[in-house]
């Protein structure tokens, strides 16, 4: 069965202080696809990045980074100098190769004070 | 924005009724999957069309049902409202076709909030 877990139910940070919201997935296929969703106060779902099981390199995208880590089953997302506007719910996500349909964790909720 | 719309944006209804949730893909997207949200179950999907027929289904319940039509949109009708009905129904579309099922990203619309009294 597939699983994602998302262990940090909520984190308060300062604002620009660095966080890593952490991610573990569970998985039997040898090609799977992982990644993160925001969603802010307004309640829509934002893409953030989408990793395959065959990449592990680390990704930076602005002040955010992924750290993939297939070893420990694990899909960190880390971001540097926080702001009040990173503020949101922060999903990871998991799919097969051969389904379609996205298994998100239960998601992480981030609040970001001034 | 996504490219994804969804029509009502909030819904509310009384047990026993029935709705109909509208959804339009991204231009191009064959895909088209519905998500519930709520506080207990968390986000889980409930199907999946693609190119008008129904290619997965997850946790959907008898009551509900969807359909892809022609030009692309998909409706999920909801029937036999019960007040754990109650959520956030989303709808995200994806360029992904046979083979490649999951190896594309979902866009989401910003989804329909039903209120179920």
């Amino acid at each position: 069965a597939q699983k994602v877990t998302q262990a940090q139910t909520e984190i308060s940070v300062v604002e620009k202080e660095d966080v890593t919201l952490d991610c573990v997935y569970e998985t039997r296929d040898t090609t799977y696809y992982l990644f993160w969703y925001k969603q802010p106060p307004s309640g829509e779902l934002v893409f953030l990045i989408r990793r395959n099981s065959f990449d592990e390199q680390n990704e930076i995208s602005g002040r955010y980074s992924w750290n993939f880590q297939k070893s420990t089953s694990s899909f960190n997302f880390t971001i540097t100098a926080s702001q009040v506007v990173d503020s949101a719910v922060y999903f990871c996500a998991l799919s097969g190769g051969s389904q379609g349909n996205l298994i998100f964790g239960k998601g992480t909720k981030l609040s970001v004070k001034p | 924005d996504s490219g994804v719309t969804q029509t009502p944006k909030h819904l509310i209804t009384a047990t026993g009724q029935r709705v109909t949730l509208r959804c339009s893909p991204r231009s191009g997207d064959l895909s088209v999957y519905w998500y519930q949200q709520s506080l207990d179950q968390g986000l889980q999907f409930l199907i999946q069309y693609y190119n008008g027929e129904e290619r997965a289904k997850g946790n959907i319940l008898e009551r509900f049902s969807a359909q892809q039509f022609p030009d692309l949109h998909s409706e999920l009708n909801l029937s036999s409202l019960e007040l754990g009905d109650s959520a956030l129904y989303f709808c995200a579309s994806s360029v992904a076709g046979a083979g490649e099922w999951g190896s594309y990203e979902q866009y989401f619309g910003p989804g329909t909030r039903l209120t179920v009294t």
